[in-house]
């Protein structure tokens, strides 16, 4: 089952503008990680937070981590024509390594 | 860059035949899980393994799919009989430890595309 939801489900932009991509999710969590899927390929981890962060930047990447709504998101600032891919938000719960992944969200960054 | 790798990349078989993936993960890592991502979806765990041991199978469907890595290092997914239903990327990921309180990335292979006809 998904744990998360993520909104938008898809995200079209022009490069240079900024993308903003949302992930609620259900149970606690130990940390929350952000991944990207280039179309028909495997998955590419991004960034990681920890539940007792509640903002962390990665190059252009900006991720935000609220526990109390149980919510993330993530900003890629300056998009590009490369950015286009599927972005997946993945909880870690419970005491092993165990990612429960969102539904994705798809952007399209057009030149 | 170590990477996970997988094969076949593709496959296309009918129902009611038998299937099997492969994957080698990155070298020295302990922990390989298989996930199944149905298009349009995010990836669902089928089965961790640490070392050569199953730790979670609760999403595998047992009746038809069997994972095994039996020398702890590379590792196969089988799915007799393969179904209309079974058709899904299936990825395999590993991380370097992933036991009790481990907090880590895991790295993903390119995936196996699986149509059912």
């Amino acid at each position: 089952s998904q744990q998360g939801e993520e909104d938008p489900q898809a995200l079209s932009i022009q490069e240079g503008e900024n993308a903003t991509m949302n992930c609620s999710y259900k149970t606690s969590i130990n940390n929350l990680q952000w991944y990207r899927q280039n179309s028909g390929r495997g998955l590419v981890h991004l960034i990681l937070i920890r539940s007792n962060e509640r903002e962390k930047h990665s190059g252009r990447l900006r991720v935000t981590l609220d526990t109390s709504k149980k919510s993330s998101s993530l900003l890629i600032t300056a998009s590009r024509a490369a950015d286009t891919a599927s972005y997946f938000c993945a909880t870690l719960t419970g005491g092993g390594n165990k990612l429960t992944f969102g539904t994705g969200t798809q952007l399209k960054v057009e030149l | 860059e170590a990477e996970v790798a997988q094969s076949p990349r593709y496959k296309i078989t009918e129902k009611s035949q038998a299937v099997a993936f492969w994957c080698d993960p990155i070298s020295g890592h302990a922990t390989l899980y298989w996930y199944r991502q149905i298009l349009g979806q995010g990836p669902e765990l089928l089965v961790q393994f640490q070392d050569e041991s199953v730790v979670d199978d609760s999403q595998l469907p047992k009746d038809r799919f069997s994972a095994e890595r039996l020398k702890g290092v590379d590792s196969t997914l089988k799915i007799q009989p393969a179904e209309l239903g079974d058709s899904a990327m299936y990825l395999c990921a590993s991380s370097p430890s992933g036991g009790a309180g481990a907090r880590e990335t895991q790295y993903f292979g390119p995936g196996t595309r699986l149509l059912v006809l």
